[in-house]
């Protein structure tokens, strides 16, 4: 039983340069979320899906784009990437309800130069 | 969501009792209270969840009041592998949880 698996873990992009970060999970999971994590801070919510085909910004969307692919896959885009969105992004995934534990996958560490 | 307040950092020794505590002043009816622990290079994992009164587990107790407007994450006889920053979520008990985490607080536990 995996989890959350987020793959690249480490990444090194060009100003300009796009990527797509990739999630999965396998705990048949409906919401799905994008969080970045800059040096010594919180966690800030990139954007959330509550379930297969919805997707909600978050606290910082702007420069983002995702794609709930499936109720399994949650992958998050960067068109145009910038040295501000340097930075840890964390995917996680929760089940509805009363129980609102979060999973989350082990990270992928971006840079951009 | 309700907005949730708590110190930035906390020091304290081995084997102490540590008590952090959250404040989540508008918080909602069917809001429940969840702490996350998150150590260097990883991701937050979940510690506790409570929705009034208290709550317990093998790692934390969790109080709440009965106004619900805080909250506190206690950590019986610490240890040097609890140093780690502690989050403090209100998050809705329904469908399409939004999660959002605060700064945390940051606790060291020194020898």
């Amino acid at each position: 039983n995996a989890g959350v698996t987020q793959t690249p873990k480490f990444q090194v992009l060009k100003t300009g340069q796009s990527m797509t970060l990739q999630c999965a999970q396998d705990m048949n999971h409906n919401s799905m979320y994008w969080y970045r994590q800059d040096p010594g801070m919180g966690l800030r919510l990139i954007y959330y899906s509550a379930s297969e085909g919805t997707t909600d910004k978050g606290e910082v969307p702007n420069g983002y784009n995702v794609s709930r692919l499936n109720k399994r896959e949650f992958s998050l885009r960067l068109e145009s990437a910038a040295p501000s969105q340097t930075s840890v992004y964390f995917c996680a995934s929760s089940e509805w309800g009363q129980n609102t534990e979060a999973f989350f996958g082990q990270g992928t560490r971006l840079t951009v130069v | 969501l309700a907005k949730t307040t708590q110190p930035i950092s906390m020091d304290s020794y081995e084997g102490q009792e540590v008590n952090i505590t959250c404040s989540h002043n508008n918080i909602a009816t069917n809001d429940y209270i969840t702490w996350y622990q998150q150590f260097p290079s990883q991701g937050p994992r979940f510690i506790i969840q409570g929705y009034k009164t208290k709550v317990t587990n093998e790692v934390a107790s969790l109080f709440i009041p009965a106004d619900r407007k805080s909250s506190t994450l206690s950590l019986p006889r610490v240890s040097l592998s609890d140093t780690a920053v502690y989050y403090c979520l209100v998050a809705r008990g329904n469908a399409g949880n939004m999660l959002t985490f605060g700064g945390g607080t940051r606790l060291m536990v020194k020898p």
